[in-house]
């Protein structure tokens, strides 16, 4: 299947820090990719969409000023969460939808942050 | 009321033994409906992905959709050790979008 890799899959910084999280699509260009985070126990809950080329659409809820996305290829997205608090702690994740959807996703490995 | 609802477990079984994952849901709008396995500290990987209702069958997986109650299920034969993971049902309302929303995940231990 279709590789997707997240760069760091750990990470730990500092209250007040920002941190930039990589989601690179390896074997094929992908057109959208999202970004879902994932409390300890709890389900993944979608926070934006990012094409290619284009301005995120964020999730009612999440703070487009402190969840910076940026989709500038077909191969990479990047998030960076900013001024990062305690609360942003949590396993982070993308996911790649190729040109030729099919419905179906690839996942990331997750990238777990955790704020001091 | 969550759109989908997924009994968070764990469930524990032995070798061998068949085991039964459900959701439930609410928006009758939901098309596609996805099984995901999900291992401690990594992201999800797609098991089964179905469209409405029926079944769909691959090895030793097979996932029910029974779009009439809102109730979708995914069995496991002859579970293995390996099998032991977090297992989440995801849906959608089209085959053209990413934002699948997800149920909370059942926790399975198969035990040797």
């Amino acid at each position: 299947g279709a590789v997707v890799s997240q760069h760091p899959s750990r990470v730990i910084c500092k209250s007040g820090t920002s941190v930039k999280i990589e989601c690179r699509s390896l074997d094929f260009q992908a057109t959208t990719m999202f970004w879902y985070r994932q409390f300890p126990k709890q389900s993944l809950m979608l926070m934006a969409t990012s094409n290619e080329g284009s301005k995120a659409t964020y999730e009612q809820g999440v703070e487009k000023d402190k969840f910076l996305i940026n989709h500038a290829s077909l191969t990479l997205s990047t998030l960076t969460v900013t001024s990062a608090h305690p609360e942003d702690s949590s396993f982070y994740i993308c996911s790649a939808q190729g040109a030729l959807n099919t419905g179906e996703l690839f996942f990331g490995e997750g990238s777990r942050l955790t704020v001091l | 009321q969550k759109e989908v609802e997924q009994d968070p477990g764990p469930l524990s079984v032995p070798e061998g033994a068949i085991v039964s994952l459900n959701c439930t849901y609410s928006n009758s709008a939901f098309q596609y409906f996805m099984w995901y396995r999900q291992y401690s500290r990594k992201g999800p990987e797609l098991l089964m992905y179905t469209y409405s209702s029926g079944n769909k069958e691959d090895g030793r997986f097979t996932a029910q959709v029974d779009k009439s109650s809102k109730y979708i299920s995914l069995f496991i034969r002859d579970s293995q050790p390996s099998d032991s993971a977090t297992y989440l049902c995801a849906m959608s309302l089209s085959s053209n979008t990413g934002k699948l929303i997800f149920g909370q995940g059942t926790t399975l231990q198969v035990k040797p």
